[in-house]
């Protein structure tokens, strides 16, 4: 049963060009999040997604990103015009609904996409 | 804004001891606890959760909650040296199944 599944691994853009990250949650996983962890920093929420919806995208930059999740295929982040600032791994999460009565929405990390901007 | 507290460490504990992380949390009405064990390059891997007042066992893990002090923690018995890692802890930001505000996690260090 394959994990959460994240391309590219490692991502190098020069300042000023777009990075794409694409995430494919678990099997039968409808829930999608999006973390960013920066250098020795903690691990910060951006996004939270459905099958083509936005949930919650209050933690995620107003300005050049931008995610979605579409009806097919995996959800992806934007990140347009790069600068160095945005250099860091970010993760995807995924979840599944716990069933009836559960309230614990485990969330399952893939192995994030590491992005340097040069 | 939910906030969770974790001591940065390093916690430093020898070998087959038990290491003992602790977390609080600001907010009274949250629900659902996570513990989530990150090593250095690597992704979160959740170990435990728990949302009821006291203690859940898993293995050589037990994680502890007490709603009443806004208190979680995580017990690890015959701690090994592959268990020092950095150990978040993880709160969801609303709701269940709402993305999670998560503390900035204790560095473990077990001691050969």
């Amino acid at each position: 049963n394959a994990g959460v599944m994240q391309n590219p691994r490692h991502l190098v853009r020069r300042r000023g060009q777009e990075a794409r990250l694409r995430c494919s949650p678990m099997k039968g996983h409808s829930h999608v999040y999006w973390y960013r962890q920066l250098p020795e920093e903690g691990l910060k929420f951006m996004v939270y997604l459905q099958k083509e919806n936005i949930i919650d995208e209050s933690g995620m930059p107003k300005e050049r990103f931008s995610a979605e999740f579409p009806k097919e295929g995996p959800s992806i982040l934007r990140i347009q015009q790069v600068v160095r600032g945005d250099s860091a791994a970010y993760f995807c999460a995924s979840s599944m609904y716990p069933g009836q009565g559960g309230i614990s929405y485990e969330q399952y990390f893939g192995p994030g996409t590491r992005l340097t901007v040069t | 804004q939910k906030e969770v507290e974790q001591n940065s460490g390093p916690l430093s504990v020898p070998e087959g001891a038990i290491a003992s992380l602790n977390c609080t949390y600001s907010d009274r009405g949250s629900q659902s606890f996570f513990w989530y064990r990150q090593y250095s390059g690597k992704s979160p891997e959740l170990i435990m959760s728990i949302y009821s007042n006291g203690d859940k066992e898993d293995g050589r893990f037990t994680a502890q909650l007490n709603k009443a002090s806004q208190y979680v923690s995580l017990l690890i018995r015959d701690s090994q040296p592959s268990d020092s890692a950095t150990y978040l802890c993880a709160v969801p930001r609303g709701g269940g199944a709402d993305g999670l505000t998560f503390g900035k996690g204790t560095h473990l260090i077990i001691q050969p």
